[in-house]
């Protein structure tokens, strides 16, 4: 079973409006939890990174919440561009080894 | 460089093939993963290695797959007799290992096609 669980797989929106993309781990210990964007044919750039302590970080127009008690964060796109087609992919770094546990990501096409 | 750098972008292999896939991390990163994404899937660990010691090969899917890094910068992940299971996107990406907000950093990845 896949230690970090990403949902919706697949969204398409118009352009100009907002959605929110899940991301439910179980990896133990955490260490912290970073949001990619992967453009197609390119690797993954982060877009924000969140320690345990921290419940929200923005980055322009991407805003990520975390709840490390129920292991649940989200990343909310505000007023979406087409540039915004992407796959987004949570990603939780295990505390200790330096592992990261890949989610499956949420591909979201942004249509005019 | 400026970023990771992956050669080749692309790589078509006939099934039996062996195949070589190299990566140069960003200079002075510490850490360098393998990883492999299936098409509509996240990438899956294959390897990691701090400097030149391969600290975890585990997720490494046969004993078909073999990685090196041998002066701590430049990895190479080697495919022996390669199969169709094997096509994938293969991601590297390196990191300078210090503390909890350390970012990894991911080259564009090599598309391996056996046919």
């Amino acid at each position: 079973k896949n230690q970090v669980e990403q949902s919706p797989q697949s969204l398409i929106i118009l352009e100009g409006k907002n959605c929110t993309l899940q991301c439910n781990y179980t990896v133990s210990p955490f260490s912290n939890l970073r949001w990619y964007k992967q453009d197609t044919g390119r690797g993954p750039v982060s877009l924000t990174i969140m320690t345990f302590s921290e419940n929200t970080k923005s980055n322009g127009r991407y805003t990520a919440t975390l709840d490390a008690d129920t292991k649940q964060s989200s990343l909310h796109i505000t007023a979406s561009q087409l540039s915004d087609s992407a796959s987004y992919i949570c990603v939780v770094s295990l505390y200790g080894n330096n592992r990261l546990a890949f989610g499956k990501g949420n591909q979201v096409v942004v249509i005019p | 460089g400026a970023g990771v750098s992956q050669s080749p972008r692309y790589k078509v292999a006939k099934r039996g093939q062996d195949v070589a896939l190299r990566c140069d991390p960003i200079s002075g990163h510490v850490s360098l993963f393998w990883y492999q994404q299936a098409l509509g899937q996240g990438p899956e660990f294959l390897t990691y290695f701090q400097n030149e010691a391969q600290l975890d090969k585990s997720g490494l899917p046969s004993d078909r797959f073999f990685a090196e890094r041998p002066e701590g910068s430049v990895s190479t992940l080697k495919i022996q007799r390669t199969q169709q299971e094997d096509s994938a996107v293969y991601l590297c990406a390196s990191s300078l290992n210090r503390g909890r907000e350390t970012e990894a950093f991911f080259g564009q990845g090599t598309r391996l096609t056996v046919v």
